[in-house]
């Protein structure tokens, strides 16, 4: 099974403080994206590495980066947080073809 | 830019009642098409997908067809069970597995 594992699982921060995201895959697979779920909406996509490098990034700024390692784990951070960041954030790995992918659980971040 | 509308919820239905949700989209070239489902407390689950114009994804009992001439993915099942209380969300993606999703329907079904 192609499992995606996020930690933690929840989180809280005050507005203001940085926060780190972290993402792994048994996948094998060398992308990873991540998306944020504002509450009662879809997700949006943040960003998607491929091979340690960014390879496309949504409508999110600069505050929000991201690393891959060579082991397949990924990092999601966050800058300066925003009460507006308050969110659950999900990491995917592809898990077959035609661009279907695997989500994790999720970390639930809130900003207080 | 690519976009999927979804109907709004919530969805209020009785056991064993028909389902539809609504879902049309805009993009560019061939995307392929998803539904996904989020139950109470969980993350995001592939429910069943379409790759070309006219397939016909189906699981669980839910089905759904990729209707290129409407933008249309609409997804079906014809006797909701109260297990099937969740969120679906449609969903495609063209290259480079970015997937851009809906807002999302809340589905209650009632015994």
């Amino acid at each position: 099974e192609t499992g995606v594992t996020q930690s933690p699982t929840h989180l809280i921060k005050t507005r203001g403080q940085q926060v780190t995201l972290r993402c792994s895959s048994q996948s094998g697979h060398n992308t990873v994206s991540w998306y944020q779920q504002a509450l009662g909406q879809g997700p949006q996509f943040i960003f998607q590495y491929y091979r340690e490098e960014e390879n496309g990034r949504g409508n999110f700024p600069p505050r929000f980066s991201g690393l891959q390692f060579p082991n397949y784990s990924s990092e999601l951070n966050v800058n300066a947080l925003e009460l507006d960041d308050s969110a659950l954030y999900l990491c995917a790995s592809p898990s077959g073809s035609y661009n279907e992918q695997f989500f994790g659980p999720g970390t639930r971040l809130t900003v207080l | 830019g690519d976009s999927v509308t979804q109907m709004e919820g919530p969805v209020t239905l009785s056991e064993e009642a028909f389902l539809t949700i609504n879902c049309t989209y805009t993009a560019t070239g061939y995307p392929s098409l998803f539904w996904y489902v989020q139950y109470p407390g969980e993350g995001l689950q592939l429910l069943l997908k379409a790759t070309k114009a006219d397939d016909k994804g189906s699981n669980k009992g839910f089905e759904a067809t990729y209707r290129k001439e409407t933008t249309s993915f609409h997804l079906e099942k014809g006797s909701v069970q109260v297990s099937d209380s969740a969120v679906y969300f449609c969903a495609l993606s063209g290259e480079g597995f970015k997937t851009i999703f809906g807002a999302g329907t809340r589905l209650f079904v009632k015994a």
